[in-house]
């Protein structure tokens, strides 16, 4: 498989429960993504990965999110204490360099209900 | 004012006419640009990058106006299939360096009719 992957693909939780998902980007590619996207809006920029270095956080990225690349290669989202406005899709995506854009993932369609 | 500003539409345009976007931006420093295409319920896809020459592909062209910090994308003869969300895209540049996130639209819903 080439592409970007992601597990799972759909998640439904109960409120206060923690969730993990993760992301297999493209191998060669050495810098990861992850956002999210709500019904009728972009995806917002939640952090970003060069390597196994996490160098930027969005302030979107309250302290119930952590995020983690321990080998440079996969990565996992966890969201502790799950509340509903954290339902949405959740994407990864991967580049080698982003004048070239980026390979986004499926996506985890995250519910909390 | 938003960091990146698109006409949500939606557009109803009919088969075979030619259809044109627009994207304001608001960080002057931005660097690189791009239209992504989302169909519904699936991921972004990269549909193109935007050159400051302007640049064409197939029946996409995107054009950049660094002065008035606009991007453009225009689709001649346009098919069924092209219907489709299609996100502006910008690589910000903040104060103090840093930020390797591409800052996303909220897209442009376009639906073509037979």
């Amino acid at each position: 498989d080439t592409g970007v992957s992601q597990d799972p693909r759909h998640k439904i939780t109960k409120r206060g429960q923690n969730v993990t998902f993760r992301c297999d980007p493209i191998s060669e590619h050495n810098r990861l993504y992850w956002y999210r996207q709500t019904l009728g809006q972009g995806p917002e920029f939640l952090t970003y990965f060069q390597n196994e270095a996490q160098l930027e956080k969005s302030r979107l990225l309250s302290d119930r999110f952590s995020a983690e690349r321990p080998k440079g290669s996969f990565s996992t989202l966890e969201i502790q204490r799950t509340e509903q406005g954290d339902s949405a899709m959740y994407l990864c995506a991967s580049s080698l360099d982003t004048v070239y854009g980026y390979t986004f993932g499926s996506g985890t369609r995250l519910t909390v209900v | 004012r938003k960091e990146v500003e698109q006409d949500p539409g939606p557009f109803n345009v009919p088969e075979g006419a030619t259809v044109a976007f627009n994207c304001t931006y608001s960080n002057s420093a931005s660097q690189s640009f791009f239209w992504y295409r989302q169909d519904c319920r699936k991921e972004p896809k990269l549909l193109m990058s935007v050159y400051s020459s302007g640049n064409e592909d197939g029946r996409f062209t995107a054009q950049l106006n660094r002065a008035s910090q606009y991007i453009s994308l225009l689709i001649r003869d346009s098919k069924l299939s092209d219907s489709a969300t299609y996100l502006c895209v910008v690589k910000q540049i903040l104060t103090g360096g840093g930020a390797d996130g591409l800052t996303f639209g909220k897209g442009t819903h376009l639906i073509i009719q037979p």
